[in-house]
């Protein structure tokens, strides 16, 4: 166990709709990544927050956006979902310490019908 | 902008054997961090091994050792007396800087199979 964790574990939706993903980081962990895992694009960064703040954005979509909660938990939501969007999407937090690890959530699995 | 190449798609292993996975990554940057992290079955993603540029000594945690070669720039992953439970694909990732403030760039991945 990471101690990073995400919610929900699957989601199932339909073209169209918006859903948000949620996640909380390890504890004192104040950074937090979102990655996504397609078959055809492999693993990308979408964006990164630390202490509420975004400091980096990689290929998210305009569809796409995000928040980190005061409490440090984060937020990605997902919205006119297209079939493409069907991936497993990760949270990561980053270690407080000098080897700068991201430990990562078991994910959410998200499939767009 | 930074990429990592794992060149092995697919690689068996024999129970109690030692494979090796290749990892190829092209930067300009000095300073940086480099990791493996292994995905079983289950999806979650476990970080495996960490090495940092500036270190010459290779990284090891109990059976899983690297071979960095920072003028190639190759990061290798030897797995020692493979064990059924190493069954996994495995992810080869590079990190820019020292400050910790930038994110993963990842190859595509090995799938490595270890097998009775």
């Amino acid at each position: 166990d990471s101690g990073v964790t995400q919610t929900p574990k699957h989601l199932i939706t339909a073209t169209g709709q918006r859903v948000t993903l949620r996640c909380s980081p390890r504890s004192g962990d104040l950074s937090v990544y979102w990655y996504q895992q397609s078959l055809d694009q492999g693993l990308q960064f979408l964006i990164q927050y630390y202490n509420g703040e975004e400091r980096a954005k990689g290929n998210i979509l305009e569809r796409f956006s995000a928040q980190q909660f005061p409490d440090l938990h984060s937020e990605l939501n997902l919205s006119s979902l297209e079939l493409g969007d069907s991936a497993l999407y990760f949270c990561a937090s980053r270690a407080s310490s000098i080897y700068n690890e991201q430990f990562f959530g078991p994910g959410t699995r998200l499939t767009v019908l | 902008a930074q990429t990592v190449t794992q060149s092995q798609p697919e690689m068996s292993v024999q129970e109690a054997e030692t494979v090796t996975l290749s990892c190829t990554y092209d930067t300009s940057e000095s300073n940086y961090y480099l990791f493996w992290y292994k995905q079983p079955p289950s999806r979650q993603m476990i970080l495996v091994i960490r090495q940092e540029a500036y270190k010459q000594q290779n990284a090891t945690e109990n059976r899983f050792s690297v071979n960095f070669q920072k003028a190639a720039k190759s990061f290798s992953l030897k797995i020692s007396d493979s064990q059924l439970g190493d069954t996994a694909m495995y992810f080869c990732a590079f990190m820019k800087g020292y400050s910790g403030n930038t994110p993963l760039v990842f190859g595509k991945g090995t799938r490595l199979s270890v097998i009775a």
